[in-house]
């Protein structure tokens, strides 16, 4: 099985930076994926990491240590509009079968 | 481009009747996925599709539950009986690639469903 840990809530304040963290267990990865998910819609992609390191996508990035099973999103310049829910989501190929499972969810809120 | 479509948007009927929830994938995608997702447990999958095949129903919570495709560009879920703690929000996804692809998912909107 898998475990996906993210905060369940943060606040941040307009203009500023936020990191959400990610933590897993799995027992065969294949890649990680961020989504963005605004309140009453449909999640949408923001990035994929399946080698370890920062990938960097305008104010997003995301990064990934394999070997700690840990992930983060990095948003910078926050705008009113990036309050919202951000998955993380993990591909498991160790049951010889693809599995995506998403965490909860982190639920930014950005603040004046 | 036209994005995964689903239907209806929005679902009331009561306990014990039959509800269907369908779903159109983008041209092209040849995975498609069922997701179920709450407040208490997030966003689940219940069962997913490849090339038309069922791969993975492990997510699906019981017999009450089925689900076909029965072509590349139509997918239905169906719960029959309903009951309340079925009420949620479903999204059906298509991706293009198979089984360990590093292919996004797209979503549609969703399908409200409340059971009273």
């Amino acid at each position: 099985g898998q475990n996906i840990d993210q905060p369940t809530e943060m606040t941040a304040t307009e203009g500023a930076i936020v990191q959400i963290n990610c933590t897993y267990q799995t027992s065969g990865f294949n890649g990680l994926f961020w989504y963005q998910q605004h309140a009453g819609e449909a999640p949408t992609f923001l990035s994929y990491n399946v080698l370890d390191g920062l990938e960097e996508k305008g104010r997003f990035s995301s990064f990934l240590s394999r070997s700690q099973g840990y992930s983060y999103l990095l948003l910078k310049e926050l705008q009113m509009k990036d309050s919202a829910s951000y998955l993380c989501a993990v591909v498991d190929s160790g049951a010889g079968s693809y599995q995506l499972t998403f965490g909860k969810g982190t639920k930014l809120s950005v603040i004046p | 481009d036209a994005g995964v479509i689903q239907s209806p948007r929005h679902e009331v009927t009561e306990m014990g009747q039959e509800v269907t929830l369908r779903c159109k994938p983008i041209s092209g995608h040849n995975s498609l996925f069922w997701y179920r997702q709450t407040m208490m447990r997030g966003l689940e999958l219940l069962i997913y599709f490849n090339n038309n095949v069922p791969i993975d129903d492990s997510g699906m919570p019981e017999d009450r539950f089925s689900a076909k495709m029965p072509n590349a560009s139509f997918s239905t879920l169906k719960i029959q009986p309903s009951e309340p703690r079925d009420s949620a929000v479903y999204f059906c996804a298509s991706s293009l690639g198979g089984t360990h692809s590093n292919q996004p998912q797209h979503f549609g909107d969703g399908t409200r469903l409340s059971i009273l």
